[in-house]
């Protein structure tokens, strides 16, 4: 069993960044991919993008201009920066881990971000 | 994009009595290396997605058997034999064969 867990800032001001990190038990190995996804209230799910082991990212087109992902295998955490956050932004954010050729296996509990001055 | 279309969005059942949701895909979700990466997670209420199908048709570790996923190219199926009171929640199918990553709008089961 693996287990992820969210942590960072629940309240961000609009036009400010919002900060996230993901810590993950285990190793991080060529097989993993670590995502974030979110949700918004009462809505579905939206991929935002992963960072690969080797430090390759990919991010969805819709939000790439504003995101960035970093990893940090040493503390076996990954992080989420997202600039100019808006209302549009509130959701409960997840992270999760893929596993190449196979899928997103496992999720974190997910942490709400709401936007508001 | 790939635009994953769910129907129903939302489906009563009776306890004991089997449910089925289909995800049609915009594109073939088949992949170069012949593999279909279409997975169907349950989101219970206020809790994270869980996954129950991965590649098309193969639950996930301690999932029961009453789950069972199918379907091909764009058009796909997940069953459940015998709706249990646990199995209340959204659905989702998600696909991973072509960046980005989509969802389907989510479909909900609630009991009768």
């Amino acid at each position: 069993q693996v287990h992820l867990q969210e942590s960072g800032s629940g309240l961000v001001k609009p036009s400010e960044t919002l900060s996230l990190i993901c810590t993950f038990s285990g190793d991080s190995i060529d097989t993993y991919y670590w995502n974030w996804v979110r949700q918004p209230p009462g809505k579905g799910l939206e991929w935002i993008g992963y960072i690969h082991n080797s430090g390759r990212t990919n991010y969805n087109p819709s939000l790439k201009s504003r995101v960035t992902m970093s990893l940090d295998t040493s503390k076996n955490q990954f992080s989420l920066k997202m600039s100019s956050m808006t209302a549009a932004d509130t959701a409960v954010y997840y992270c999760a881990r893929l596993i190449y050729a196979v899928s997103i296996d496992f999720w974190g509990r997910g942490t709400m971000v709401t936007v508001s001055s | 994009d790939v635009v994953l279309t769910q129907t129903p969005l939302s489906s009563p059942v009776t306890l004991g009595q089997p449910a089925s949701i289909s995800c049609r895909s915009s594109q073939s979700l088949l992949h170069s290396d012949g593999n279909t990466y279409l997975s169907w997670l349950q989101q219970r209420p206020g809790q994270p997605p869980r996954l129950l199908i991965y590649k098309l048709s193969h639950r996930f570790s301690g999932v029961p058997d009453r789950f069972s996923g199918s379907g091909a190219g764009t058009d796909f199926t997940l069953s459940i034999s015998r709706v249990e009171a646990e199995d209340v929640g959204i659905y989702y199918c998600t696909q991973a064969s072509q960046l980005p990553y989509t969802f389907g709008q989510g479909t909900k089961l609630e009991i009768k």
